[in-house]
């Protein structure tokens, strides 16, 4: 249990659907972060968020919309992916520009694109 | 920014201890050293780090040398469940970067019985 939730852990969906992914976490921390993994690959950072902020956009698609209605809770909204979007899907979460403090991640969201 | 050199791959036999290496010849003096795990079908789990002292914790010891240029991490008694891709990372601030983690392809551990 690492504080950091996300959901669903398992999406399959079809290159029209919308859906949403949803991070939650317990930790007190003020900023969150989306990353994407797919295989074999390096973990790669999409959007970091400082206190519902969005600070930084590493040239994501516009197909992936990311929310931060709060410090607690991020989602990431897709829609018309393509099938090279299949990957694993981490939040993660810290305190904002701490250095000495780490980030925690969740246990991820294993998408399909079909 | 600081980049690390780990090995592809290393075996460790179960209940031994496991000494990772990594290489971070380019360190600032205000980078910080981090390590974490990922085992398979998960999210990476934070274990340990460190600025110039060694540190340890209930899952693992941090060595770091003297000069900073490499460290290595220390699982004291592996068992079969530390299997998993092991990543050294440095974490540095500037004006344009927050801390950020960049992970590289990290180093697979496997513990075998």
């Amino acid at each position: 249990e690492t504080g950091v939730t996300q959901t669903p852990r398992h999406l399959v969906m079809g290159m029209t659907n919308k859906k949403s992914l949803k991070c939650e976490q317990h930790l007190g921390h003020n900023a969150m972060y989306w990353y994407k993994q797919s295989a074999k690959k390096p973990l790669e950072l999409m959007f970091v968020y400082n206190f519902k902020e969005q600070t930084e956009n590493n040239s994501v698609p516009s197909r992936f919309s990311p929310e931060c209605p709060n410090s607690s809770h991020l989602f990431l909204h897709l829609h018309t992916l393509q099938p090279e979007d299949s990957a694993l899907y981490l939040c993660a979460s810290s305190q904002y520009r701490a250095l000495n403090q780490p980030q925690h991640f969740g246990d991820g969201t294993r998408l399909s694109i079909l | 920014d600081a980049k690390t050199t780990q090995p592809p791959s290393m075996d460790c036999a179960e209940g031994r201890a496991a000494n990772l290496p990594c290489n971070h010849s380019t360190i600032s003096g205000n980078e910080y050293v981090y390590w974490y795990r990922q085992i398979h079908s998960q999210g990476p789990q934070y274990i340990i780090h460190g600025l110039k002292n060694n540190e340890t914790n209930e899952m693992a010891s941090l060595i770091i040398t003297e000069d900073r240029k490499s460290s290595t991490l220390i699982l004291p008694h592996a068992t079969l469940r530390d299997t998993a891709v092991y990543y050294c990372i440095v974490r540095f601030m500037t004006t344009d970067s927050w801390g950020k983690l960049q992970f590289g392809a990290g180093t697979q551990v496997v513990v075998t019985p």
